[in-house]
């Protein structure tokens, strides 16, 4: 069974740029989380989805957004980028509330 | 606040002894607990987990062990291996929560060979 797949691996942005990261969770798995992993803050809950609902949501600004469709396969978007969204971005998945996660290898965002 | 603390950012172990990681939480809602193993470049590695309705759970070289009153759990690696040397980070959710983790800050295992 193919685990977690995140695209791109590596992305380099400009401030002020929107980006979008992608997340294909393992095959059967409905819930799709996101996680920042920085230095300074460690990992951080960004939000839950669950067959196309938003059903948890971290302490993040709203410019951090995400969607998931009906596949399960998910998206999340960051607008308006400041340096200090530099971070590696995880997605991971699940079969059900309360199952250990999967993670994906990550997104290195890096903003100039 | 944070909620879920690993209290040694490191930990250095001769290959074949045990290895006790420890994690102190504080959040009294929580009732399921995690340990991930991570590498370099790659996502955390699910390891074991436990329930708050337990107190120690077993899975072949790794125990977790529960104490609720002292709101602290433990994870013992026996025998530790070289190939066990990674970050490992313990994580926490409340049952409401579904699949929000709240993690610790991690500790850094080096097993000498």
């Amino acid at each position: 069974k193919a685990g977690v797949t995140q695209t791109p691996r590596y992305l380099i942005k400009t401030r002020g740029q929107q980006v979008t990261l992608s997340c294909s969770p393992i095959s059967g798995h409905r819930s799709v989380s996101w996680y920042q992993q920085t230095p300074g803050q460690g990992l951080q809950f960004l939000f839950e989805y669950f067959s196309e609902t938003q059903r948890n949501k971290g302490n993040f600004p709203g410019r951090f957004s995400g969607r998931q469709f009906s596949n399960s396969r998910s998206e999340m978007n960051v607008s308006t980028l400041e340096l200090g969204d530099s971070a590696l971005y995880l997605c991971a998945s699940s079969l059900l509330a309360g199952s250990p996660l999967h993670f994906g290898n990550g997104t290195r965002l890096t903003v100039t | 606040d944070q909620q879920v603390k690993q209290n040694s950012p490191s930990l250095s172990v001769q290959e074949g002894r045990i290895s006790i990681l420890n994690c102190d939480y504080t959040n009294s809602m929580f009732d399921y607990f995690l340990w991930y193993k991570k590498y370099p470049a790659e996502g955390p590695t699910f390891l074991i987990s436990i329930s708050s309705i337990k107190d120690k759970n077993e899975d072949g070289r790794f125990t977790v062990f529960l104490n609720k009153s002292a709101k602290h759990l433990s994870l013992h690696i026996v025998p530790s291996q070289p190939g066990d040397s990674a970050v490992y980070f313990c994580a926490a959710s409340a049952g409401a929560a579904g699949n929000k983790l709240t993690f610790g800050g991690g500790t850094r295992v080096l097993v000498k060979p």
